[in-house]
């Protein structure tokens, strides 16, 4: 089994829609999650952390569910700018070894 | 305030030969993770150095090497090049401990021909 899995999508979603996706990962001793954002062909840039009581950070919203091993994040009202791929990252272990998902692709159409 | 810098951007060598990609964290950072990100994957971890030593270590083959130098900055070397070692390879920086996030480089591009 995967360390993190994402439905790869894409995801086609109207302008000024709501798109929502999970990931899931499989050790139960992760300690970190993050959400990052890759443009194509570009870096992996850090979109925000994710907490166990969820967090919000305007338009986009991250939940963590540990019983059930999996990380959600939510987009609203959707912006051309959106448009990326979603990668979810798990710290595995207590030295920050990053696992990443293969990523959630999010196409914006006007 | 200078973030993770990497070079070369785009580097093209043919199989057999033997690469070297560097990497200098961003300010204060003192941990540097190298990745292979390969086209429509996720980035894949190589190794991680702190303290001029490595950490940890993921399933890449004793063909991948790296250093890293008392400024924090890191090398990753390749030997013996493959086909399939063509990808993006990606260095990351943060502060050591577990929930600090980590800030990544443009990318190093290698093509193998």
């Amino acid at each position: 089994r995967k360390e993190v899995e994402q439905d790869p999508g894409p995801f086609n979603v109207p302008e000024g829609a709501t798109v929502a996706f999970n990931c899931t990962y499989s050790n139960s001793a992760s300690q970190s999650f993050f959400w990052y954002r890759q443009d194509c062909r570009k870096e992996p840039k850090l979109l925000m952390s994710v907490y166990s009581s969820g967090n919000e950070d305007g338009r986009f919203t991250a939940q963590l569910n540990r019983a059930s091993q999996y990380i959600s994040l939510l987009i609203r009202d959707s912006k051309l700018s959106d448009s990326a791929t979603y990668l979810c990252v798990v710290n595995i272990d207590g030295n920050n070894r990053l696992a990443f998902g293969k990523g959630n692709q999010v196409v914006v159409i006007p | 305030d200078a973030g993770v810098t990497q070079s070369p951007t785009h580097l093209i060598k043919t199989r057999g030969q033997q690469v070297t990609l560097r990497c200098s964290p961003k300010s204060g950072h003192d941990t540097v993770s190298w990745y292979q990100q390969a086209l429509g994957q996720g980035p894949q971890f190589i190794f991680q150095y702190y303290e001029e030593e490595e950490r940890q270590r993921g399933n890449f083959p004793d063909r991948f090497s790296g250093h890293q130098f008392p400024n924090y900055s890191s090398e990753l070397n390749v030997n013996a090049l493959l086909l399939g070692d063509s990808a993006l390879y990606l260095c990351a920086s943060s502060l050591s401990g577990v929930r600090q996030p980590q800030h990544f480089g443009d990318g190093t591009r290698l093509s193998i021909l």
